[in-house]
């Protein structure tokens, strides 16, 4: 079983749709949960972090961490086709306090 | 605002030379690090330094080596290089937070090795 996992793609949502992008983690212990997007050719970008459990909002973007399930989850309101790209999961695990450990991606299409 | 840089975004080398890939960041972060990203394979820890001079293998650190001499400056090395590290090289800086390590990417290096 991977670290964490992401069902790679493509997601096709229309314009103006919510996106949801899902991730799962293997470790337990883990405390620490971001979402990068990454365009094609880029590096990637942080767009949200997420600590505790329950949802974190930052403009059109809502995390939701559920510890219990083992599972984060990034919502896009309003979907634009500028948000299409990869996004990747990254979760800091137990004891490797500097160290992240990313999902391959999920890659999102807007269609106008 | 947080930077990192990279030295090259595109470099093209030949088998068996040696490369460098340099990394430097402005934000005072004790942490960097290289990744390589390769399709469908995401991406994978190379090594990661934690404070001047100090290192530790990441995932894959066959084939590379790292040096760090100032706290700002992390740089990569391929000894040898090899058709099989043809891939996207980034380098990534964050705090030592235990918690609070969100990591911060340069631009990447897309390295060829023909």
């Amino acid at each position: 079983q991977k670290e964490v996992e992401q069902n790679s793609g493509p997601l096709s949502v229309p314009e103006g749709a919510i996106a949801s992008l899902n991730c799962t983690y293997s470790d337990r212990g883990s405390q620490s949960f971001f979402w990068y997007r990454q365009y094609s050719g880029k590096s990637p970008e942080l767009i949200m972090s997420i600590y505790s459990n329950g949802d974190k909002e930052d403009g059109r973007f809502t995390a939701q961490l559920n510890k219990a399930s083992q599972y984060v989850s990034l919502l896009i309101r309003d979907s634009q086709p500028s948000d299409s790209a990869t996004y990747l999961c990254a979760v800091t695990p137990s004891g490797g306090y500097q160290k992240v450990t990313f999902g391959t991606g999920t890659k999102l299409q807007v269609i106008p | 605002d947080v930077k990192v840089t990279q030295s090259s975004r595109y470099l093209v080398k030949r088998t068996g030379e040696k490369v460098f890939l340099e990394c430097v960041q402005d934000m005072d972060h004790e942490n960097m690090f290289w990744y390589r990203q390769d399709p469908g394979l995401g991406l994978r820890l190379i090594y990661f330094s934690y404070d001047v001079k100090m290192k530790e293998k990441g995932d894959i650190p066959e084939g590379y080596s790292v040096s760090r001499e100032k706290k700002e400056r992390f740089s990569l090395i391929l000894e040898s290089a090899s058709t099989n590290q043809t891939s996207m090289y980034l380098c990534a800086s964050s705090l030592p937070s235990g918690t609070y390590n969100e990591q911060f990417f340069g631009p990447g290096t897309r390295l060829t090795v023909l």
